[in-house]
């Protein structure tokens, strides 16, 4: 079965340190997409970031990064040097020909950034 | 700037009065999604069109409908809100690419319900 598992339901740091949201995924399909979100108090989910199957390259924009590994199917988000303003709930999600390409999505892991 | 708009951002309406929520887009994209979100939760796919063909969530009830008359407007129809249907409301959409597969999904800022 497909599953996103965001084993963390909340982390808290001080502004300026880094901080790493873990994301476990379950898929058969060798073809398959994963998404980070983001969504800050304001509600709106906002798209962050999607990989294909295909590239296991790291992502780095601006002082966010990702840790995309097949062997241990994880696809890992680290924020460096947090702000307060990077406080939301991140969801990671999976999209995959199994499920008609629709989002399955983690539970979200709540961060908080304490000034 | 092409986005996703949900109007009203806020809605209250009385428990068993029908109520519609409004999603529109100017990136035109092919598909349209509408999800149901409740505090501390993923979002949940009620439905989802892939242009005008209409594709509900096995476990969505009857009592939300949904319509969309054209490729830029997509709405939600409670039919007869309960309590229990109190959440956020989220529309959003995304293309169709080559082999079946669609890019990221682009939402709307959600119509948050309010059922009294």
């Amino acid at each position: 079965a497909q599953k996103v598992t965001q084993a963390q339901t909340e982390i808290s740091v001080v502004e300026k340190e880094d901080v790493t949201l873990d994301c476990v995924y379950e898929t058969r399909d060798t073809t398959y997409y994963l998404f980070w979100y983001k969504q800050p108090p304001s509600g709106e989910l906002v798209f962050l970031i999607r990989r294909n199957s295909f590239d296991e390259q790291n992502e780095i924009s601006g002082r966010y990064s990702w840790n995309f590994q097949k062997s241990t199917s994880s696809f890992n988000f680290t924020i460096t040097a947090s702000q307060v303003v990077d406080s939301a709930v991140y969801f990671c999600a999976l999209s995959e020909p199994g499920s008609n390409y629709q989002l399955i999505w983690g539970a979200g892991t709540k961060l908080i950034i304490k000034p | 700037d092409a986005m996703v708009i949900q109007n009203p951002r806020y809605q209250v309406t009385q428990f068993g009065k029908p109520v519609t929520l409004s999603c529109s887009q100017t990136l035109n994209h092919n598909v349209m999604y509408w999800y149901q979100q409740k505090s501390s939760q993923a979002p949940k796919l009620l439905f989802h069109y892939y242009d005008k063909d209409f594709n509900n969530e096995a476990d969505t009830p009857d009592n939300f409908q949904s319509r969309r008359p054209n490729t830029s407007f997509c709405f939600l129809d409670i039919r007869s809100p309960g309590l229990g249907d109190a959440a956020m409301y989220l529309c959003a959409t995304s293309r169709e690419l080559a082999g079946g597969s669609y890019n990221e999904q682009f939402f709307g800022p959600g119509t948050r319900l309010t059922v009294l």
